[in-house]
């Protein structure tokens, strides 16, 4: 398996501002994803994290609202951009090991008032 | 179009067996993975299915029929920490993108004394 961290562990933020979460691994891996988990409900892919190009986003999400960084094989950032209400949801990310097994980070609580 | 479905909540007995049935019908179907939630935390990774057939890990089994579109996680010896979501996700993998998941709804199990 692999160790994976993330910063913050919850934040509470204003309207229209915007938050930059952290994901660490602790191992280099080549895949990692991005995945939103509103109140109530399962888990949802916003992105491939993809290290020296952009990232590839699902059908509902675009890189203005959820630009995404990933400079090297252990470190991704999502940027929840320009915040609403609507975005307050716990924010994963997941990291794909050699044997394409995948793994969760312990998750960004983000409230938006 | 991609579909999985789960039940919405099962309960059963502490040291009972259970099973979480999940139909699927995806494209570029890759293999087949049950997580554990426990509520505000992050998905618990249980197990990873790609050949048919039954897959055991001490209390946990877990199967796979690709034919039919459907798995099932198997819990023994029911104990009350294994109240939790079940989240059954499908990996697809499109044009050497890597395996991202799509998944169920959960499945909410509720073990009762």
């Amino acid at each position: 398996s692999a160790v994976i961290s993330q910063k913050p562990s919850r934040d509470i933020c204003q309207r229209g501002t915007s938050l930059t979460i952290q994901c660490q691994v602790d191992s280099q891996v080549t895949m990692m994803f991005w995945y939103r988990q509103q109140p109530g409900q399962s888990l949802t892919l916003i992105a491939t994290a993809n290290q020296g190009s952009e990232a590839t986003y699902e059908s509902g999400f675009v890189i203005d609202k959820f630009p995404i960084s990933r400079p090297n094989l252990t470190f991704s950032t999502l940027t929840v951009s320009n915040m609403s209400p609507e975005d307050s949801s716990i924010y994963l990310c997941s990291v794909e090991t050699e044997y394409n097994e995948q793994f969760f980070g312990p998750g960004t609580r983000l409230t938006v008032l | 179009g991609q579909n999985i479905d789960q039940p919405t909540e099962m309960t059963a007995t502490e040291g009972a067996i259970v099973q979480i049935n999940c139909t699927y019908q995806t494209s570029g179907f890759n293999g087949l993975f049950w997580y554990q939630q426990h509520a505000g935390e992050a998905p618990t990774f249980l197990s990873y299915n790609v050949l048919d057939g039954l897959e055991e890990k001490g209390r946990f089994s877990s199967f796979l029929s690709r034919s039919k579109g459907y798995s099932y996680p198997l819990l023994k010896e029911l104990q009350m920490k294994d109240s939790a979501s079940y989240l059954c996700a499908v990996r697809e993998v499109f044009y050497n993108q890597g395996g991202k998941l799509i998944f169920g709804q959960g499945t909410e199990l509720s073990v009762k004394p």
